[in-house]
């Protein structure tokens, strides 16, 4: 069974640095893409970027590019993603999602459970 | 980047209804359109990839139609399990957007 489990809550300051992370279990971990995405509660869903952990290919939202940075470890079979200075409009909640094989139109077929990151 | 906009915005509904959520976008997509479904702390569950296709597990009573630009997500009769919100996902050019989501709510 494919499973994606994140790190916990988080409560952090402004400008203080984060990495949270999603680990994977199961089906080649590595072989897929995994994206992250940002739900402000109450909110729709924002795609903020992918990587794929074989090789740390990534490709990032420009909305979000230069504000986080993703990151993989392929022997752990987990992705990161990381803040070096935390603003309060960061608050919000976090999903990886594995983007599934070819033939699935791109949709994100499995999803961690979500990190809440709360900045004030 | 592909503005998405999702009708109605919540509906109410009875154990029973068929219920239609659209999906629109502002330029055509092909069939690269997903729709998922969220309840209240939980992640988003995959429904029904490729504007049509309903993924492993999911009931039939979901399905999903169009291309192009008008895409729609029908439930045949609804179930107490079905009140959630529900999204439209493009994934035909990057970056992949999201609507903003349907609520269905019990009538």
């Amino acid at each position: 069974e494919v499973r994606l489990v994140q790190s916990g809550p988080e409560l952090k300051k402004p400008g203080e640095s984060l990495k949270i992370s999603c680990k994977g279990s199961g089906d080649s971990f590595t072989n897929y893409w995994i994206a992250w995405v940002r739900q402000v509660p109450g909110q729709g869903l924002e795609w903020m970027g992918i990587i794929f952990p074989d090789d740390s290919d990534a490709t990032y939202n420009p909305s979000f590019q230069g504000h986080v940075t993703f990151s993989a470890d392929k022997s752990l079979s987990s992705v990161y993603l990381q803040w070096h200075s935390l603003k309060a409009s960061d608050t919000a909640l976090y999903y990886c999602a594995r983007q599934g094989e070819v033939h699935t139109s791109g949709s994100y077929d499995y999803w961690g459970q979500g990190t809440l990151v709360t900045v004030s | 980047d592909i503005q998405m906009t999702q009708s109605p915005s919540s509906l109410s509904a009875s154990v029973g209804d068929r219920v239609t959520i659209t999906c629109r976008t502002s330029q055509s997509i092909r069939i690269y359109l997903n729709w998922y479904q969220q309840k209240p702390g939980k992640a988003p569950r995959l429904l029904i990839y490729g504007a049509s296709t309903l993924q492993n597990g999911v009931p039939s009573r979901f399905s999903g139609s169009g291309s192009g630009t008008d895409f729609t997500l029908t439930i045949s009769s609804l179930q107490p399990e079905d009140f959630a919100t529900y999204f439209c996902q493009q994934t035909s050019s990057s970056p992949t957007t999201f609507a903003h989501g349907t609520k269905v709510e019990i009538k």
